[in-house]
């Protein structure tokens, strides 16, 4: 209960290919999901942020889709670059009512861009 | 950068060794937390300090001790550590009370126990 998932745990694609990682959920009561990146030795940097009633927003090359009922999130990575290489986290807060900031992280996805 | 710095980069510390890490926030958030990362699992929340009072995980072992003096600084007073608290520790802070609010994340500090 209240844990995030995330597959595949690693990723090598070619740069220029797209590629989508997946995120599922049974955190409750939900509030928010988020994608982070995290490069190596590094702190994670917000991606995207999706509440209950949003199902997809993008930020440049990187779209997140969001299906609450089914608990499933996505992301995708369009036209990928040497530079995505780095580890893609979900995030999904539960709303209490004395801690609007109880994040449960998934364990990432390692993609690996290769020219 | 997050708005959140954290120094130092990297620790190789002994296991009698008494050291400290320090994170600071330029943001205005009220909140702020300690999280340790092991390689290939997720984030685990150690501390977190809310509008200057500490809630704490109590799995963390005692010889983890937090200091929050004020809502920009928060420190993390490590004591006689074991080889497998080697990990990255990394600090956040977020205006918790904001609905959705985000967290922002320090750099980090690589702590290696010998």
């Amino acid at each position: 209960k209240n844990q995030v998932e995330q597959s595949p745990q690693s990723l090598i694609i070619l740069e220029g290919k797209n590629c989508t990682l997946q995120c599922n959920y049974t955190v409750s009561p939900f509030s928010n999901l988020r994608w982070y990146k995290q490069d190596t030795g590094r702190g994670p940097v917000s991606l995207t942020i999706m509440t209950f009633s949003e199902n997809t927003k993008s930020n440049g090359r990187y779209t997140a889709t969001l299906d609450a009922d089914t608990k499933q999130s996505s992301l995708h990575i369009t036209a990928s670059q040497l530079s995505d290489s780095a580890s893609y986290i979900c995030v999904v807060g539960r709303t209490l009512p004395y801690n609007n900031n109880d994040m449960r992280f998934g364990a990432g996805t390692r993609l690996t861009v290769k020219p | 950068e997050t708005g959140v710095t954290q120094t130092p980069r990297h620790l190789v510390m002994g296991m009698t060794n008494k050291k400290s890490l320090k994170c600071e926030q330029h943001l205005g958030h009220n909140a702020m937390y300690w999280y340790k990362q092991s390689a290939k699992k997720p984030l685990e929340l150690m501390f977190v300090y809310s509008l200057e009072e500490r809630v704490e995980n109590n799995s963390v072992p005692s010889r983890f001790s937090p200091e929050c003096p004020n809502s920009s600084h928060l420190f993390l007073h490590l004591h006689t550590l074991q080889p497998e608290d080697s990990a990255l520790y990394l600090c956040a802070s977020s205006q918790e009370k904001r609905v959705n609010t985000e967290a922002f994340f320090g750099q980090g500090t690589r702590l290696t126990v010998v």
